[in-house]
């Protein structure tokens, strides 16, 4: 099956500068890369995801990129501000023909800490 | 509001007692997921269906997990004889099947004493 690495556990940043969280896969079949953000007490929620058949999508402050041929994706946010504080999860699947996610497999996550 | 909605959200058991937990997905989405989550790590996917179907187990799930969806809309997760292990916050999540994304219910935390 899937295995998922992320890092750092922990990323502590001044306000205002970039945040950069870095993931592995393992499974060449994997095509869906999705981020979610939780905050304390709450529920995950996706906050920009990529497909294979691209290598880059923006959002805002908030950036992905995919290496597939190096198995590895990026979460990158810029002129980061305090309620961007959160545990950002990656993760990644095969997607089918069907197009729904089954079985995300996610990594254990990076507390992202924004220092005033 | 018509997000995930699961019941109860916190549920203190007895080592050995049986525990049940219930989730509604968003009315429209033909998906429907349990995942686990301990502290510090993030969610452990534990199955999935696909309208009253189930589509995918991890062997996470033991033989005391069992999980149902009979009429393809909301589901039950049971877990059997519980153990201190079983200790989580148990995520329900839903999607459409048109798009990927997840939408998860705010858990139902479980302690098992």
């Amino acid at each position: 099956g899937e295995n998922v690495e992320q890092h750092p556990s922990t990323l502590s940043v001044q306000e205002g500068d970039s945040a950069v969280i870095k993931c592995t896969y393992s499974d060449s079949a994997s095509n869906y890369f999705p981020w979610y953000k939780q905050e304390l007490g709450k529920r995950p929620q996706l906050i920009i995801d990529i497909r294979s058949n691209v290598g880059e999508k923006k959002d805002q402050r908030i950036a992905v990129t995919l290496n597939k041929t190096a198995k590895h994706f990026s979460l990158h946010i810029t002129e980061t501000q305090p309620e961007d504080s959160a545990v950002y999860f990656c993760a990644a699947r095969a997607l089918y023909s069907g197009g729904g996610a089954d079985g995300l497999t996610f990594g254990k996550g990076t507390h992202l800490i924004i220092q005033p | 509001d018509t997000g995930v909605s699961q019941d109860p959200r916190h549920k203190i058991t007895k080592r050995g007692q049986n525990v049940t937990f219930r989730c509604d997905p968003i009315s429209e989405h033909n998906r429907l997921y349990w995942y686990r989550q301990t502290l510090g790590q993030g969610p452990e996917f534990l199955t999935y269906f696909q309208n009253e179907a189930q589509l995918e187990k991890s062997r996470l799930l033991s033989d005391r997990f069992s999980a149902e969806r009979p009429k393809g809309s909301f589901s039950t997760l049971e877990i059997q004889r519980t153990e201190q292990g079983d200790s989580a916050m148990y995520l329900c999540a839903s999607s459409s099947g048109t798009t990927p994304n997840l939408h998860f219910g705010p858990g139902t935390r479980l302690t098992v004493t």
